[in-house]
């Protein structure tokens, strides 16, 4: 099975600042990839998908990058609002459809 | 708007069974493949099963495979997990998940159900 390994597990940023997430696939997924945040006590929320295309609403200052085996989420611009743990999933064709582990983003 | 409601979790010994439910209701349920997501206390997700618009294919993460059974019922836009021979490591939050169009991503999640599995 494909593994997805997220770093850094937590990061701790200033307002302001540009935050970049990264995972990256055991074998390449080519971009069969998303990312999701989940707020604190609340449900997860799709982002982006297809490595890079942000889903409607989303804000802009969220964009996703990356092919193969490596991917990144960027938060261009860190706001309040964004402290959550942000998840990459893989949904290449074959199953299981794995998550990485978590990155917790929390504001310094 | 897409709603996803889940029933049915609550406490159970180990070895014992749960059925959990979720009715969906503002898309075409029929059309849609669907998959259950669980997040035990203080975890990440973990992708548990999906299944195709149909009903014809199912797929089940290894922790999990040959214990729990997804299914559909698109007359009732419902969406079942059957879990037999529970273990404590099942305990969590299952989410009921919307999945796209376009791949086997989660474009909308329910509430979740706490499952419990404990003595």
């Amino acid at each position: 099975d494909i593994q997805m390994t997220q770093s850094p597990s937590s990061l701790s940023a200033s307002v302001g600042d540009r935050v970049t997430i990264t995972c990256r696939a055991s074998q390449g997924i080519s971009n069969y990839l998303a990312w999701y945040q989940q707020k604190p006590g609340k449900v997860p929320k799709l982002l982006i998908y297809a490595a890079s295309t942000l889903e409607s609403g989303v804000p802009s200052r969220f964009s996703g990058s990356g092919s193969g085996t490596d991917f990144t989420l960027t938060i261009s611009s860190l706001q309040p609002e964004d402290v959550a743990t942000f998840y990459c999933q893989k949904y290449n064709s074959a199953p299981p459809w794995t998550f990485g582990q978590g990155t917790k983003v929390e504001i310094k | 708007e897409v709603q996803l409601l889940e029933s049915g979790g609550g406490l159970e010994q180990p070895g014992g069974s749960l059925r959990l439910s979720c009715a969906a209701s503002g898309f075409t349920f029929s059309s849609y493949a669907m998959s259950w997501v669980r997040q035990a206390p203080g975890k990440g997700l973990e992708w548990v099963s999906a299944i195709s618009d149909s009903g014809g294919s199912t797929y089940y993460a290894d922790s999990v495979k040959g214990r729990f059974t997804v299914s559909r019922d698109n007359s009732k836009n419902t969406l079942s997990l059957q879990m037999d021979s529970l273990r404590a490591e099942d305990t969590a939050v299952y989410f009921c998940a919307k999945v796209a169009s376009s791949g086997w991503y989660v474009t909308n999640w329910g509430q979740g159900t706490l499952v419990t599995v404990s003595s």
